[in-house]
């Protein structure tokens, strides 16, 4: 299976700051992968799908401007929280489909990310 | 009516014990269903990928999956310790639509 190392692990910030995560799928090259917001007991909710090479693609809901995403290149997609909030406070996790059609998904760790 | 209905637990059950995990969903375009294991703090791991109806064993896990009802589980063998952690079940349409649609989680706690 894929391995995909999203870094970092966990980030304390302060209101106002932008902070940026990184994940990279280190097996094979990745046209698409998906990052997705946890929030303690709850299930994963699916942000926005970064595209290389075009604009992300967000769901109804979630601020683009305030969630900005690259897809810098085929194996690096990062997230840069602006202007960051408590209310951001969260897990961010990044995942990276499989190269035989997408339906399984493979992920990163997660971001631990604290807004003080 | 949520898309996917999981049970949050916590479910507690002493080790050997037979876990039984379940989802039940309202899509019908519901085509892919997976049960990923996450560990506190970390990102969920693929358990069990299944697609069509019926039964599907790996080691001491059986994912179920029942199309007419729109209801699949985890059955978890001879529980362990190593088990304990919070179970999401995931699904997805056909075609190239990527998006998947989690459960809660059901938070599972094995007892040695």
């Amino acid at each position: 299976g894929a391995v995909v190392s999203q870094h970092p692990s966990w980030v304390i910030c302060k209101s106002g700051t932008s902070v940026k995560i990184e994940c990279r799928s280190l097996d094979f090259q990745a046209t698409t992968m998906f990052w997705y917001r946890q929030f303690p007991k709850q299930s994963l909710m699916l942000m926005a799908t970064s595209n290389e090479g075009s604009k992300a693609t967000y769901e109804q809901g979630v601020e683009k401007d305030k969630f900005l995403i690259n897809h810098a290149s085929l194996t690096l997609s990062t997230l840069t929280v602006t202007s960051a909030h408590p209310e951001d406070s969260s897990f961010y996790i990044c995942s990276v489909p499989d190269t035989g059609g997408g339906d399984i998904q493979y992920f990163g760790a997660g971001t631990r990310l604290s807004v003080l | 009516q949520k898309e996917v209905e999981q049970d949050p637990g916590p479910l507690s059950v002493p080790e050997g014990a037979i876990v039984s995990l379940n989802c039940t969903y309202s899509n019908s375009a519901f085509q892919y269903f997976m049960w990923y294991r996450q560990y506190s703090r970390k990102g969920p791991e693929l358990l069990m990928y299944t697609y069509s109806s019926g039964n599907k064993e790996d080691g001491r896990f059986t994912a179920q999956v029942d199309k007419s009802s729109k209801y699949i589980s985890l059955f978890i063998r001879d529980s362990q310790p190593s088990d304990s952690a919070t179970y999401l079940c995931a699904m997805k349409g056909g075609g190239s639509n990527y998006k998947l649609t989690f459960g809660k989680g059901t938070l599972l706690t094995v007892n040695p």
